[in-house]
């Protein structure tokens, strides 16, 4: 069966610092994907990653696949109180989810 | 472009009846995609929907029904409500074409008592 494991699955960070947020899976896949949810609402497209070596930026959140290593990471650069949400990544089989990352960004 | 639209937004329910939820996907869509989501299980997925044909399943107990209908408009069932039913249900479009991501509608909180 498909495992998708985040961690950490809490993060609690200082504006302007730098994190990284693991996604392993244990399955063969080409296509991963991160979604933001903040609280009370649904969730956000943030990447398609669809390739072995894929990375895609967008404003602070930097995303990359390895799929030799079925792992992607979610990179946070300079964190401001905005980015604080629960992060998701999902495989593509199935669409599975991972547990999500609560991260809070603290002054 | 109007996003993925579910009906109700609430709902509560007592044990042992049954609930038909709604979803509209982005028009163009043909992927529908249902979720549970529970603060304990987290998201689960249930099953998907394209051109009115079920594609893939999650595991959860028969009592879980879904249906695509032309317009891509798609209704999931839950029949002899459980307490444990009680979540947030997710309903998600796509175009199903390669790099195309889900876009999610806002649920439906559905509280068994």
């Amino acid at each position: 069966e498909l495992k998708v494991e985040q961690n950490p699955l809490f993060l609690s960070m200082q504006e302007g610092k730098n994190y990284t947020i693991y996604c392993n899976y244990s399955t063969t896949s080409d296509r991963l994907y991160w979604y933001r949810q903040d609280p009370g609402k649904s969730l956000e497209s943030l990447f398609v990653l669809l390739s072995n070596g894929a990375v895609k930026q967008e404003g602070r959140l930097m995303a990359s696949l390895d799929t030799k290593a079925r792992l992607s990471t979610l990179h946070i650069t300079a964190a401001v109180h905005d980015l604080s949400a629960t992060y998701f990544c999902a495989v593509e089989y199935d669409m599975r989810f991972g547990a999500g990352t609560r991260l809070t960004v603290k002054p | 472009k109007a996003g993925v639209t579910q009906t109700p937004r609430y709902l509560i329910k007592t044990r042992g009846q049954q609930v038909t939820l709604s979803c509209s996907p982005i028009s163009g869509h043909r992927s529908v995609s249902w979720y549970q989501q529970t603060p304990g299980q987290g998201l689960q997925f249930l099953f998907e929907y394209f051109s009115e044909t079920q594609r893939n399943k999650g595991n959860f107990p028969g009592r879980f029904s879904g249906r695509q209908f032309s317009n891509s408009r798609s209704e999931m069932n839950v029949s002899t409500l459980e307490l444990g039913d009680s979540a947030l249900y997710l309903c998600a479009s796509s175009l199903a074409l390669g790099d195309s991501p889900l876009h999610f509608g806002n649920g439906t909180r559905l509280t068994v008592t």
